[in-house]
């Protein structure tokens, strides 16, 4: 079974639009993190939120929000008012695991190419 | 701050050589992740470091080591190289290791390995 999943191949969206990316996961731990990196062309990952699966509230940062619906086991990010900026691959991922018996681990998904139309 | 550096950012390499990837991580961060990223299997993680020390490693060969130093740069190797060993190598830096909570990882570049 896919621990990251990301049904949305690519998406096409009018600029100053919201956009929501689609993430699901699957793990038993109880304790665990999810993550939304961004890839530009240029390749580079860059991180822009964090969302720990204790955390009661939804993870804001800007105009990224993570909507977590920790029952349904989905992570999904929002993103506000649309860029053309915000063009690139985004990459769902999922920490388990626990750093004091050194079996963590990060597992991405397969991403979802965002396309922000003028 | 300076980012994450690797070093080198493309190569070519041919069937059966070896090869050495480097990264130097963030000023201060003792953790280093490596990264494989290809169009078919998207990005697998491949290995961690911290302190000197492997704390995990991903499901790859043995063809793939890597080691850190006391500066916390580190760097990967691959011997016999495959054709499908052509991928984007991801490194990724953190104050911390990746297990610890919110513990935002610094990715650089990466390095494009292409095998002929």
């Amino acid at each position: 079974a896919q621990k990251i999943t990301q049904t949305q191949p690519g998406m096409f969206v009018q600029e100053k639009e919201a956009v929501t990316l689609d993430c699901t996961y699957d793990t038993s731990d109880q304790s665990y993190g999810l993550f939304w990196y961004k890839q530009p062309s240029s390749g580079e990952m860059i991180f822009l939120i964090y969302q720990g699966s204790y955390d009661e509230q939804n993870a804001t940062e800007g105009r990224y929000s993570l909507n977590f619906q920790k029952a349904r086991k989905s992570a999904n990010l929002v993103i506000s008012a649309s860029q053309l900026g915000d063009s690139a691959m985004y990459f769902c991922a999922m920490r388990e695991g626990l750093a004091n018996f050194g079996n963590e681990k990060l597992t991405f998904g397969t991403g979802t190419r965002l396309t922000i139309i003028p | 701050k300076a980012g994450v550096t690797q070093t080198p950012r493309y190569l070519i390499k041919t069937r059966g050589q070896q090869v050495t990837l480097s990264c130097s991580p963030i000023s201060g961060h003792r953790s280093v992740s490596w990264y494989q990223q290809t169009p078919g299997q998207g990005l697998q993680f491949l290995f961690e470091y911290f302190s000197e020390t492997q704390r995990n490693k991903g499901n790859f060969p043995g063809r793939f080591s890597g080691r850190q130093f006391s500066n916390s740069r580190s760097e990967m190797n691959v011997s016999t190289l495959e054709l499908g060993d052509s991928a984007l190598y991801l490194c990724a830096s953190s104050l911390v290791p990746v297990g610890a909570g919110h513990n935002e990882q610094f990715f650089g570049p990466g390095t494009r390995l292409t095998v002929l």
